[in-house]
């Protein structure tokens, strides 16, 4: 079964410092995407990252960066210097096509609170 | 408008009631996914529309649930004899082009209440 989870339903970080967000998945595929979404209280959803599973380089964007372990299907969110506005809940998923169709798969989230 | 738009923002229904959820994609995108959060729980992926085909049903979860799309664009849900377990955030996103890799961009959801 495709799944994607992520283990902790909540974070705190301080302003300024720097907060790492967990996400594991499992697949049997070999081409896939992984993604952050950053949903914030107003609850429209934006993409934070994106990474391809056939790049080894860890995707950037920003103060934000990914840490991918391809071997261990792990795909951490790292954010640096945390700032007020990045208090939201973060949803990592898995993406892959399959029989000329799309699958997407979403975690449970993670949600960030940012202590000033 | 230029994002994802749904309507109605809030809606609350009686048991047993049908109900019609609305979502306008950006203009241009040709794929449109509809997801039910429910609370504590991560996005559930209901269908996704390729144009105005829905290459797969497996995720509407049940046969009270279905999904059109007409023009390619708007997009309708409709939870017939709703259940109080239907109660529910649905979220709809739009991408441009249908390819596992794209940005999905999500409209602000309808918040189903069930009462």
């Amino acid at each position: 079964a495709q799944t994607v989870t992520q283990s902790q339903p909540e974070m705190s970080v301080q302003e300024a410092e720097t907060v790492t967000l967990s996400c594991t998945y499992d697949t049997s595929e070999s081409d896939y995407y992984l993604f952050w979404y950053k949903q914030p209280p107003s609850r429209q959803m934006i993409l934070v990252i994106r990474q391809e599973a056939y790049k080894q380089q860890n995707a950037t964007e920003n103060r934000f960066s990914v840490n991918f372990q391809k071997a261990a299907k792990s795909f951490s969110l790292k954010i640096s210097d945390s700032q007020l506005g990045d208090a939201a809940m973060y949803f990592c998923a898995y993406s892959f096509s399959t029989s000329g169709t799309y699958k997407y798969i979403f975690g449970t989230g993670t949600r960030l609170k940012v202590l000033a | 408008g230029a994002g994802v738009s749904q309507s109605p923002s809030n809606k609350v229904t009686e048991k047993g009631k049908d109900v019609e959820l609305r979502c306008d994609p950006i203009s241009g995108h040709t794929a449109l996914y509809w997801y039910r959060q429910s609370l504590g729980q991560g996005l559930e992926f209901l269908i996704y529309f390729q144009g105005n085909s829905a290459p797969d049903k497996s995720g509407l979860p049940s046969d009270r649930f279905s999904a059109e799309r007409t023009g390619g664009s708007v997009s309708t849900l409709t939870i017939q004899r709703t259940q109080q377990e239907d109660s529910a955030v649905y979220l709809c996103a739009s991408s441009f082009g249908y390819a596992s890799y794209n940005e999905q961009f999500f409209g602000p959801g309808t918040r189903l209440t069930v009462l």
